[in-house]
């Protein structure tokens, strides 16, 4: 069964440094996301992508974030400098073209991000 | 704005009772609802999810969950649970626009259960 993947699996990073988390979403889905969960909280949205361009972004998403989707199959998010409160785990997840109203949404396993 | 809250952070039951995870949403149009589960070290998979229709849905590992309007709650059972059932339960509202759904989720419910 497809599903989505992310690496890796938990990052540990300095702060100010620069992160990239990479997710390989479902072959044939076109809409993409990612989502965070700081330990303890509420799964938060922090972006959606189409068509290569973001859709709608959170607060959360400022000017330290960035989404990139380099090649036919993977969506990455790329924190440029660090923040202790960055760390959290990040979920990535994708839905298939738009057959109706809705469209569910796969999740990948996460990454933990770790912020020293 | 949308909006989720789920009563009790945590809910321990014993093996075979009936398992009940409170969600109450909170949306200003029509809401999709989804509840979605965690396992240790995994990701987000959906248990069910409430669109249209039918307002009693049911998911896998015996799971249903009944959408009520009136009161704007989307509550999970579960007649018997399963040992295999502990995790972290999530409620979530979608926000639908343009094609593309973003999820709001519920702060979680951790559920044990014992034998």
């Amino acid at each position: 069964e497809p599903e989505v993947t992310q690496t890796p699996s938990h990052q540990v990073t300095q702060m100010g440094q620069e992160v990239i988390l990479r997710c390989v979403p479902i072959s044939n889905h076109l809409y993409f996301y990612w989502y965070r969960q700081i330990l303890g909280q509420k799964v938060e949205f922090l972006v959606s992508f189409y068509n290569n361009e973001i859709s709608e972004k959170s607060e959360i998403f400022d000017d330290q974030f960035s989404v990139e989707r380099p090649d036919g199959s993977n969506f990455t998010l790329k924190i440029r400098s660090t923040k202790l409160e960055d760390s959290a785990m990040y979920f990535c997840a994708s839905s298939p073209a738009r057959t109706s109203s809705y469209n569910e949404q796969f999740f990948g396993p996460g990454t933990r991000l770790t912020v020293l | 704005a949308q909006s989720v809250t789920q009563l009790g952070s945590h809910v321990s039951v014993s093996e075979g009772a009936l398992v009940l995870l409170r969600c109450n949403y909170s949306s200003s149009v029509p809401p999709y609802l989804f509840w979605y589960v965690q396992y240790p070290n995994q990701g987000l998979q959906l248990l069910l999810k409430y669109t249209t229709g039918a307002t009693l849905v049911k998911g896998i590992n015996g799971f249903e969950a009944e959408f009520k309007k009136s009161e704007t709650s989307f509550h999970l059972t579960k007649p018997s649970a399963h040992m295999s059932d502990a995790a972290e339960y999530f409620c979530a509202v979608s926000s639908f626009s343009g094609g593309y759904n973003k999820l709001i989720f519920g702060a979680g419910t951790r559920l044990a259960v014992h034998p």
